[in-house]
C-alpha cells in the first residue's frame, strides 16, 4: 500500500468553482511533488518542493496553485479551471531534494473533472 | 535530446509466457533509472531503482537489468494480476535528482 495518502479521490467541479486537492506522507520525505496525468499518457511534472520551499515549477498557470504548509503536507488549489485540465493529479514524495537514492513514491492520484 | 523509449507499445502474453519489455534511453549522466507498475486508475507503483550499467534487482516474477544504453523488465512465468502498464523513467545530470523524464509505457496484458 502507498504510504502518500491524497484526498478526495474523485472531484468535479465547474470552471468557476474553487478546490483544493490534498496531499499527505509520513515517510519523513523532505520532498513532495505534484504531477498531471491524461489518459495513456506519463505523468507530467507540475512542482516540486523541497523542504518545504518550492523549487520547481514547470510553467504551470496560475489557476494551478501549490501550497506546503509543513514537511508532510501538499495542497493543490484550483481555480477557474478549464475542461482540458481533467486529468488524475498525481501527489509524490521522496527522501530528499538530491542525491542517489531519491526514489519517488506516488500517491493513488486524485480523479479531477472540469464541467 | 533527451530521450526514454519503451518498447513494446502493448504486449499480450499467456499466463506462464514469459517475455521481457525494453526502455532505451540516451541522456547524459544517467542517476538512476526507475521502473513503476501502474493499474489502470492508480498512481504508479515503485518496482526498482538501478544506477549503474551492470546491476541487476528482482522481486518475485520481475528482473530489472541496466546496461549503458538500455534497461529490460523481464517477467518470468507471468500471470494475469502482472497485467498493468509498466513504464520506465531515468533522473540524469541535466534535470538533478527531482524531475523524472519518462518513457510512454509498457501495456501488458496476461490472459489465464
Amino acid at each position: 500500500d502507498t504510504e502518500v495518502t491524497q484526498t478526495p479521490k474523485h472531484l468535479v467541479m465547474g470552471m468557476t468553482n474553487k478546490k483544493s486537492l490534498k496531499c499527505e506522507q509520513h515517510m519523513g520525505h523532505r520532498a513532495m511533488y505534484w504531477y498531471k496525468q491524461k489518459a495513456k499518457k506519463p505523468p507530467e511534472l507540475m512542482f516540486v518542493y523541497s523542504y518545504e520551499k518550492l523549487s520547481i515549477n514547470e510553467s504551470v498557470p496560475s489557476r494551478f496553485s501549490p501550497e506546503c504548509p509543513n514537511s508532510s503536507l501538499l495542497n493543490l488549489h484550483l481555480h477557474a479551471l478549464q475542461p482540458e485540465d481533467s486529468a488524475l493529479y498525481l501527489c509524490a514524495s521522496s527522501p530528499s531534494g538530491g542525491g542517489a537514492g531519491n526514489t519517488i513514491y506516488f500517491g493513488e492520484g486524485s480523479w479531477l473533472t472540469v464541467v | 535530446e533527451d530521450q526514454v523509449t519503451q518498447s513494446p507499445e502493448a504486449l499480450r502474453l499467456q499466463e506462464g509466457e514469459s517475455s521481457s519489455l525494453n526502455c532505451s534511453y540516451t541522456v547524459s549522466g544517467l542517476r538512476g533509472l526507475f521502473w513503476y507498475r501502474q493499474d489502470p486508475g492508480k498512481g504508479p507503483e515503485f518496482l526498482f531503482t538501478l544506477y549503474s550499467a551492470g546491476e541487476e534487482k528482482e522481486k518475485e516474477r520481475l528482473k530489472a537489468t541496466l546496461t549503458k544504453k538500455e534497461s529490460f523488465l523481464h517477467i518470468t512465468a507471468p500471470k494475469p494480476e502482472d497485467s498493468a502498464t509498466y513504464l520506465c523513467a531515468v533522473q540524469h545530470g541535466g534535470t538533478g535528482f527531482q524531475k523524472l523524464v519518462f518513457g510512454t509505457g509498457t501495456r501488458l496484458l496476461v490472459s489465464p
